[in-house]
């Protein structure tokens, strides 16, 4: 059974940068099979894709987030990680990571249990 | 942009059938995928490529998709299907697009 596990800071500050870890088990990153993402919501609000990473590096962005986001992959350690440069208060939301099918048309099959970043002074 | 819409909200009598409807341009034409979000916790996966359930949904749950209209189905409804739903394509100019949600309240 594949798990995602998000980690990183709870709270940051205006207009500095957030950064966020996702840990997989049960499965392999370097499987190839995939496509890694990062997702949030806003408090009371939808999704919103951010973006995706495959194995080998390669990465897709949301455009209307592509100025402000990386997204990068250690494989040795099974983990993708999300910065979000210059964070404002609208990007406060929980940020879920996510595997989505490599082609993408497939659905996000798993998705990791949230965390919650608020961004507040 | 490429955009799906869906009612705020949908009522449905203990045991009967809920309808949650998710309109797009063209969007029987595209794969749409269906999740389900309750209070607190992750969205889960509940109809993928249309109509298709994955391991561990209940047939209580269906979908369909034609036109610019895609449909997902909940039979008999129980008051544990109250959550929040999310239907899901991919769009070649837009990327991954999820639609606006719906709550479902089981009466």
């Amino acid at each position: 059974q594949v798990q995602l596990q998000e980690s990183g800071p709870g709270l940051v500050k205006p207009s500095q940068t957030l950064s966020l870890t996702c840990t997989v088990s049960g499965g392999s990153i370097s499987s190839g099979d995939y496509y890694w993402s990062w997702i949030r919501q806003p408090p009371g609000k939808g999704l919103e894709w951010i973006g995706y990473i495959y194995y080998s590096g390669s990465t897709y962005y949301n455009p209307s987030l592509k100025s402000r986001v990386t997204i990068s992959v250690d494989t040795s350690k099974n983990q993708f990680s999300l910065k979000l440069s210059s964070v404002t208060a609208a990007d406060t939301a929980v940020y879920y990571c996510a595997r989505g099918g490599i082609t993408m048309i497939e659905p996000f099959d798993y998705w990791g249990q949230g965390t919650l970043v608020t961004v507040s002074s | 942009s490429y955009e799906l819409t869906q009612p705020l909200s949908v009522s449905v009598a203990l045991g009967q059938t809920a309808r949650i409807t998710c309109g797009g341009n063209n969007i029987g034409s595209k794969n749409v995928h269906w999740y389900q979000q309750k209070p607190g916790q992750a969205p889960v996966l509940v109809i993928y490529r249309d109509s298709n359930r994955p391991s561990g949904i209940p047939e209580r749950f269906s979908g369909s998709n034609s036109g610019n209209t895609a449909t997902l189905t909940i039979s008999r409804a129980q008051a544990g299907d109250e959550a929040d739903y999310y239907c899901q394509v991919w769009d070649s100019s837009t990327s991954y697009v999820f639609g606006t949600g719906t709550k479902v309240t089981v009466l």
